[in-house]
């Protein structure tokens, strides 16, 4: 089955700059990758995804890049803000029905 | 629209004790899921239902683990004998299914304590 790895686990940055989370994922069949954004006691809640025909999409200040032949895909967010702290999770999905999750990466905005 | 919806919204048990969560998901969404989610971890599939398909029950933890859903819409996920390591914020999502991956909408959870 599919396999997703997120890094890093915890993000700190200043007010301003950007962040970068890095999935890779094991199953060359997954064709779609969703980018949730969870903040402390609430639900998940899709900030952006891609799918496999398209290598980059962007919503914002929130962009997302795949790179099919290395199997890894990224969530860049630029001129970070406090509101974007939050726990983000990445997911790799195929033409079944399952979405496999990564771990998640705590991202702290520092004012 | 209405979204996902869940209850209760919490949920403290005596070890032993069996328990009942309940998802409604989105109106015409044919896909719902369960997902369990450990503090400070992923999300851990648990099962999913599909129209009138069969589910898929793989990602149970254990047979005291089941869930239904009634009439194609709302499912209750079932925890017989409850034990600590139960503990968890239990999720629901649906999609609208449409022959390939589509956005799973997440309820608020249900957040399950087992003393």
């Amino acid at each position: 089955g599919e396999n997703v790895e997120q890094h890093p686990s915890t993000l700190s940055v200043q007010e301003g700059d950007s962040a970068v989370i890095k999935c890779t994922y094991s199953d060359s069949a997954s064709n779609y990758f969703p980018w949730y954004k969870q903040e402390l006691g609430k639900r998940p809640q899709l900030i952006i995804d891609i799918r496999s025909n398209v290598g980059e999409k962007k919503d914002q200040r929130i962009a997302v890049t795949l790179n099919k032949t290395a199997k890894h895909f990224s969530l860049h967010i630029t001129e970070t803000q406090p509101e974007d702290s939050a726990v983000y999770f990445c997911a790799g999905g195929g033409s079944n029905y399952k979405l496999t999750f990564g771990k998640g990466t705590l991202l702290t905005v520092n004012p | 629209g209405a979204g996902v919806s869940q209850s209760p919204s919490n949920k403290v048990t005596e070890k032993g004790k069996d328990v009942e969560l309940r998802c409604d998901p989105i109106s015409g969404h044919t896909a719902l899921y369960w997902y369990r989610q450990s503090l400070g971890q992923g999300l851990e599939f648990l099962i999913y239902f599909q129209g009138n398909s069969a589910p898929d029950k793989s990602g149970l933890p254990s047979d005291r683990f089941s869930a239904e859903r009634t009439g194609g819409s709302v499912s209750t996920l079932t925890i017989q004998r409850t034990q600590q390591e139960d503990s968890a914020v239990y999720l629901c999502a649906s999609s609208p299914w449409e022959g390939g991956q589509e956005t799973q909408y997440f309820g608020p959870g249900t957040r399950l304590l087992v003393l």
